[in-house]
């Protein structure tokens, strides 16, 4: 069965660092996501995309998050100044389009000391 | 999205039919119930979705009522894999950017 694939499955940084997830979404797939999930709360949205721009994002999306499809297989949250409160897990997503099940990864948990 | 409303917690015996409810009394015309469950810190994943007639695959069954303010996902044979957190989530497919409205979910535990 097709997955979508993250690296790192974890990843440590220091506060004020940047940091780049990684994702390969499946390959027949046109729209992207990013969740997260701080440890003990729930599951929540970042930012989708398709067609090469963002097409919808959350408020905790602000102009320290970006995301790039760069090729045609990755695609990549960039966090610009890590904070302690980033910690979490994030998990991206994939459709093959609006109206089917989402395929998630299995997601890296970032840890911001 | 309309807001869904899911018991906290839920038990089951290995084997035997697990029957989950979700209100979802707010749910407009062009509202998709959609099901994902989380094993353990786990992504989510999808299990089925519906508009308004019962649906069924290899995973479950989902009944929705005729007035679709209510739904039940069903998982025939429960084994102890399945434990896990089910979400219940309405969506519309014309939304441009279609986000999941994760809530708290049903921790479903099968016990041997």
């Amino acid at each position: 069965e097709p997955e979508v694939t993250q690296t790192p499955s974890h990843q440590v940084t220091q506060m004020g660092q940047e940091v780049i997830l990684r994702c390969v979404p499946i390959s027949n797939h046109l729209y992207f996501y990013w969740y997260r999930q701080i440890l003990g709360q729930k599951v929540e949205f970042l930012v989708s995309f398709y067609n090469n721009e963002i097409s919808e994002k959350s408020e905790i999306f602000d102009d320290q998050f970006s995301v790039e499809r760069p090729d045609g297989s990755n695609f990549t949250l960039k966090i610009r100044s890590t904070k302690l409160e980033d910690s979490a897990m994030y998990f991206c997503a994939s459709s093959e389009n609006r109206g089917h099940g989402y395929t998630f990864g299995s997601g890296t948990r970032l840890t911001v000391v | 999205d309309a807001k869904t409303t899911q018991p906290t917690s839920m038990d089951c015996a290995e084997g035997r039919a697990a029957n989950l409810p979700c209100n979802h009394s707010t749910i407009s015309g062009n509202e998709y119930v959609y099901w994902y469950r989380q094993i353990h810190s786990q992504g989510p994943q999808y299990i089925i979705h519906g508009l308004k007639n019962n649906e069924t695959n290899e995973m479950a069954s989902l009944i929705i009522t005729e007035d679709r303010k209510s739904s039940t996902l069903i998982l025939p044979h429960a084994t102890l894999r399945d434990t896990a957190v089910y979400y219940c989530i309405v969506k519309s497919q014309e939304t441009s950017g279609s986000r999941l409205t994760f809530g708290e979910g049903t921790q479903l535990t099968v016990n041997p």
